[in-house]
């Protein structure tokens, strides 16, 4: 079966600091691609950064990257500088090559406290 | 505005009525998918459809009943629904091309109250 954890429900941090969400999943396949999804109280969901497994490099997206560790099936996010308006639910989710689903995990709550 | 507009914004149903959400993209996307999110809970894929074909259908109750006329129209029918079924409703769209994947395109979602 293929899931995703995400380890902590809740998190906080103060303005300004780095802070880093935790992911993993389970997977038998070796193509894919790794998402972080963020959910603010708008509701919205939007993406906030892209891996392919196959691409040893760790994304990354002006202050947010990814550290992906293939061997590990792990892929946190650290979010650096952090702003008020990072506060919100952020969902892990991956798709196998050639999968017609993501598949998400249950997600962490970010509150950035100033 | 994000590409995938979904309508009402909010809806409060009796557990008689007949309702329905719709979802629109104009991405050029192939696939289309109806997730629930519930307090508390994961979220919980629905629907999914590819180029107007139903390929996915997650143990739906059939009080949820789907449409997708083409591939830019995604409609979720709605009737004798139960209070349990309140929750926020997201319609979603992708693109996959030749094996690679670039992620959904989230609707603001329909927040269905059933009373």
């Amino acid at each position: 079966a293929q899931t995703v954890t995400q380890s902590q429900p809740e998190m906080s941090v103060q303005e300004a600091e780095t802070v880093t969400l935790s992911c993993t999943y389970d997977t038998s396949e070796n193509n894919y691609y790794l998402f972080w999804y963020k959910q603010p109280p708008s509701r919205q969901m939007i993406l906030v950064i892209r891996q392919e497994a196959y691409k040893q490099q760790n994304a990354t997206e002006n202050r947010f990257s990814v550290n992906f560790q293939k061997a590990a099936k792990s892929f946190s996010l650290k979010i650096s500088d952090s702003q008020l308006g990072d506060t919100a639910m952020y969902f892990c989710a991956f798709i196998v090559e050639y999968g017609n689903k993501l598949v998400f995990g249950a997600g962490t709550i970010l509150r950035v406290k100033s | 505005e994000t590409g995938v507009t979904q309508t009402p914004r909010h809806l409060v149903m009796g557990m008689t009525n007949k309702k329905s959400l719709k979802c629109e993209q104009h991405l050029g996307h192939n696939a289309m998918y109806w997730y629930k999110q519930s307090a508390k809970k994961p979220l919980e894929l629905m629907f999914v459809y590819n180029f107007k074909e139903q390929t996915e259908n997650n143990s739906v109750p059939s009080r949820f009943s789907p449409e997708c006329p083409n591939s830019s129209h995604l409609f979720l029918h709605l009737h004798t629904l139960q209070p349990e079924d309140s929750a926020l409703y997201l319609c979603a769209s992708s693109q996959a091309d030749r094996g690679q994947f670039y992620g959904y395109t989230f609707g603001s979602g329909t927040r269905l109250t059933v009373v």
